[in-house]
């Protein structure tokens, strides 16, 4: 069975820029989660996908941050623009039953 | 919310001898107890969880056990390998409001010297 899928696994890009990463879920999930990990730091979850909504959304900075998740498959999360500080690990996560959760390998993300 | 202490922030050992990670949380609620390991360039791997209604879990050379009472939750790892070095991450997450989002401690690197 394939795990979760995430790309690009490296962007670089200047600040001001804007930047989108895509995730595909362990198929059969109905959950999916995007989280950032900061180095040196567990992840920390931006939001929470329950099929195509959104059910947790609260540590998502919405003046920059987007994240769709059509058809409640795979989903995008973007940033515009881009600030220095964003520079981290952005990690997809999906579970089938709200507990176990497995990861992608993430993307590495780093704004000069 | 919840709150994870995680102890210690490095470990260091040889090859062989045991291993232990120790972690606390603040929320009474939280009742599912994880654990990730994450090598150097991946994503965290789920290796063994626990949940609030068992005090002991093992899987091969991996243990976890949990004490509600005093809210806290370790990782065991016996006859450590060099395979092991990795980042350790505990979280804990509840149902409290429907949401099963996880608070992760901060993470423990592991180096197993051969």
């Amino acid at each position: 069975e394939a795990g979760v899928v995430q790309s690009p696994r490296y962007k670089i890009i200047e600040k001001k820029q804007p930047v989108a990463f895509w995730c595909n879920p362990i198929s059969g999930h109905n959950t999916l989660y995007w989280y950032r990990q900061n180095l040196g730091q567990g992840p920390e979850l931006l939001i929470r996908y329950e099929n195509e909504e959104a059910v947790d959304d609260s540590q998502l900075p919405k003046d920059r941050f987007s994240a769709e998740r059509l058809k409640g498959v795979d989903s995008t999360l973007k940033i515009q623009p881009a600030e220095l500080g964003d520079s981290a690990v952005y990690l997809c996560a999906s579970s089938l039953d709200r507990y176990e959760q497995y990861f992608g390998p993430g993307t590495r993300l780093l704004v000069l | 919310g919840e709150n994870v202490e995680q102890h210690p922030s490095t470990l260091s050992v040889q090859e062989g001898d045991s291993a232990v990670i120790k972690c606390t949380y603040s929320d009474s609620a939280s009742n599912y107890f994880p654990w990730y390991k994450q090598e150097l360039g991946k994503g965290p791997q789920l290796i063994i969880d626990i949940r609030s209604n068992v005090g002991e879990k093992k899987d091969q050379r991996i243990a976890v056990t949990l004490n509600k009472t005093a809210k806290h939750f370790s990782l065991h790892i016996t006859e450590t390998q060099p395979e092991d070095s990795a980042v350790y991450f505990c979280a804990a997450s509840g149902a409290a409001g429907g949401s099963y989002i996880p608070t992760f401690g901060r993470g423990t690197s592991l180096i197993v010297h051969p």
